[in-house]
């Protein structure tokens, strides 16, 4: 199993441009994640999707929005790309049926914004 | 804003010796997760205490939750070189619809 996977790896993008995102995870989960971490911040939940067909807000929703394209793959979309929006961007996964509540998280994208 | 708050931000110590982190939250939770991640890396799971728990182990890991003083501590014991990385805790609070808040984490670094 790859686990969950990001594409891309790196990203520059000019302030305005748009872009997604990818996510994928092989592991059946169900519930998926997008988070972004800024250094001295920790991570931040950006949106996250319960199940298929479900996504909802995190913490910080602004400037972002998200597709639950089927249960394998949650991709975040940036409209109008932002300086304030430069951050490593990571997708997480977990199945609630699981006692054990761990999320799994991808290798990471780092978005760089002029 | 963040749950957890991390003390210290970062910690150095020889091989050998045992490494410290805690946490402190603001909320009643369900569990509090404690998270690894190496630079540049995604953050790797490696334990998780539940409300009802006072203490768990696993292999060089030990946790404590004090769910009276919203605090948990994570101790690493006979620290190696592979440890360096950064401790993050995360909550999973009652009522939470199963979303993590993650604490502003720790950076260990273990010197030889």
């Amino acid at each position: 199993n790859a686990g969950v996977t990001q594409t891309p790896k790196f990203q520059v993008l000019k302030t305005g441009q748009s872009m997604t995102l990818q996510c994928a995870q092989d592991m059946n989960h169900n519930s998926m994640y997008w988070y972004r971490q800024d250094p001295g911040m920790g991570l931040r939940l950006i949106y996250y999707s319960a199940s298929e067909g479900t996504t909802d807000k995190g913490e910080v929703p602004n400037g972002y929005n998200v597709s639950r394209l089927n249960k394998r793959e949650f991709s975040l979309r940036l409209e109008s790309a932002a300086p304030s929006q430069t951050s490593v961007y990571f997708c997480a996964s977990r199945d609630p049926g699981r006692s054990s509540y761990e999320q799994y998280f991808g290798p990471g994208t780092r978005l760089t914004v002029t | 804003s963040q749950q957890g708050e991390e003390d210290p931000q970062a910690l150095s110590i020889q091989e050998g010796e045992n490494a410290t982190m805690n946490c402190s939250y603001k909320t009643s939770i369900n569990n509090l997760q404690w998270y690894r991640q190496n630079s540049g890396r995604g953050l790797v799971h490696l334990i998780l205490i539940r409300s009802n728990e006072r203490e768990k182990h696993s292999g060089r890991l030990r946790v404590t939750l004090d769910t009276s003083k919203k605090s948990s501590s994570l101790l690493i014991t006979a620290s190696r070189a592979a440890d360096t990385a950064s401790y993050f805790c995360a909550t999973d609070s009652e009522g939470g619809g199963n979303k993590l808040t993650f604490g502003t984490g720790t950076q260990l670094k273990v010197e030889l």
